[in-house]
């Protein structure tokens, strides 16, 4: 069963850049099955979709962080990467990866079926 | 959140419970609904897909189901150890973006 594991700094300036790995075991991120992205979840709030990518550089983002965002796949080192510009607190959050596949029509990748254990981010100075 | 659950509820061991996730056209009516479980402080896990799919493992105790812009999960047999927040996640076609419903408490009394 593949596996995922999230790692970056717990600690990031207000206004620098967010920049986390999600490293992926046990399987191979050229699957071309799946894509590969990143979700949150500010302390005691609900989970926000931030965005995801296939390694053929097709990727889709949530509109509201669109203009921040930047996801990458590195099949050389099996792993992909998130990085969030101009940060604020509001960007304080639990950040997971996952592996997404399609529903039934395989149109869109949207199943979330394995998730890393998260990873704390707190934006301050 | 672009889909809607109630914020909690609640039930007896042994009891049955539903929980709501309501959306529109753009989302729930024309794409397939999936539920996640998230127990206490650890990550999401995948409980139901394609609105009424159960990935291998997970009990037949957890069933979805999904009509218009609505969907249901359900929960029969409670156990203490069901106690999580519930999420329900689905494509939004106007958007194209992946979304939540806010989550829902579940307390098993």
């Amino acid at each position: 069963q593949v596996q995922l594991q999230e790692s970056g700094p717990g600690l990031v300036k207000p206004s620098e850049t967010l920049s986390l790995t999600c490293a992926v075991s046990d399987g191979s991120i050229s699957n071309s099955d799946y894509y590969w992205g990143w979700i949150r979840q500010p302390p005691g709030k609900g989970l926000e979709w931030i965005g995801h990518m296939h390694d053929s550089g097709s990727a889709y983002f949530n509109p509201s962080l669109r203009s921040r965002v930047t996801i990458l796949v590195d099949t050389s080192k099996n792993q992909f990467s998130l990085r969030l510009s101009s940060v604020t607190a509001a960007d304080t959050a639990v950040y997971y990866c996952a592996r997404h596949r399609p529903d039934s029509w395989g149109y869109y990748y949207y199943v979330m079926d394995v998730w890393g254990q998260g990873t704390t981010v707190t934006v301050s100075s | 959140s672009v889909l809607t659950q109630p914020p909690s509820v609640s039930a007896a061991p042994g009891q049955k419970v539903t929980i709501s996730c309501s959306g529109s056209s753009s989302n729930i009516e024309t794409s397939y609904v999936s539920w996640y479980q998230q127990l206490p402080g650890t990550a999401p896990k995948l409980l139901i897909y394609d609105n009424n799919k159960r990935p291998s493992g997970i009990p037949d105790r957890f069933s979805g189901s999904k009509s218009g812009t609505s969907a249901t999960l359900g929960i029969t047999g409670l156990q203490t150890g069901d106690e999580a927040d519930y999420y329900c996640g689905t494509w939004d076609n106007s958007l194209t973006a992946a979304v939540f419903g806010g989550g829902t408490q579940l307390t098993v009394l």
